[in-house]
């Protein structure tokens, strides 16, 4: 399964977008990258997910570079709302979702 | 999108004993996950649970201590078996009704004393 590497944590200013990097190098070409994001205690909730192309829906935009190898979260207008651990996952050819550690994004009034 | 809901909420259990998480769907779904949650720690897929046949565990987990049922395709439990204080997570149920989406349940509360 093709791992993703993320930072650790971000801050962001509210009503600022939020950018969230996401490294991962080894996918595959028919391999998916999806979004998730957990807010404290809560069970994660499905963002957005892509292939290839960009990809925009009502929470978010999802940028992945040409080579596939790195992709880029977008919430455009950041709130308090959004602070949570956003994470970036390949999807494996098996359909399992394998999670790594995330980025905690904290949205600062 | 699927509705998931999860019984019980929350539990306090003594170790040795066991306990038996109920996952039901709104709508029939082919493929269903079970993941823990331990304390600070991101999720980790224990087994996937399709319908009509045996649960696939990962490594590290096995069916004696983690037994999954799936009678039918809008129903799974997970038991975790002889429960000692490291087996205190979240326990999330997942479910995916197509090739691109996957959801999750809103998680069963484990504390083992």
């Amino acid at each position: 399964d093709a791992k993703t590497t993320q930072p650790p944590s971000m801050d962001c200013a509210e009503g600022r977008a939020a950018n969230l990097p996401c490294n991962h190098s080894t996918i595959s070409g028919n391999e998916y990258v999806y979004w998730y994001r957990q807010i404290h205690s809560q069970g994660p909730q499905y963002i957005i997910h892509g292939l290839k192309n960009n990809e925009t829906n009502e929470m978010a935009s999802l940028i992945i570079t040409e080579d596939r190898k790195s992709s880029t979260l977008i919430l455009p207008h950041a709130t308090l709302r959004d602070t949570a651990v956003y994470y970036c996952i390949v999807k494996s050819n098996t359909g399992k979702l394998i999670f790594g550690q995330g980025t905690t994004l904290q949205v600062k009034p | 999108s699927a509705v998931i809901s999860q019984k019980p909420s929350r539990d306090i259990c003594q170790r040795g004993t066991s306990l038996t998480i109920q996952c039901q769907v709104d709508s029939q779904v082919t493929m269903m996950f079970w993941y823990r949650q331990q304390p600070g720690q991101s999720l980790t897929l224990i087994a996937t649970a399709n319908q009509g046949s045996e649960a696939t565990y990962e490594s590290g987990f096995v069916i004696d201590k983690f037994p999954i049922s799936r009678p039918n395709l809008t129903f799974s439990t997970l038991t975790v078996s002889n429960m000692s204080p490291e087996d205190s997570s979240i326990y999330l149920c997942s479910v995916g009704d197509s090739d691109y989406e996957q959801y999750f349940g809103p998680g069963t509360r484990l504390t083992v004393t």
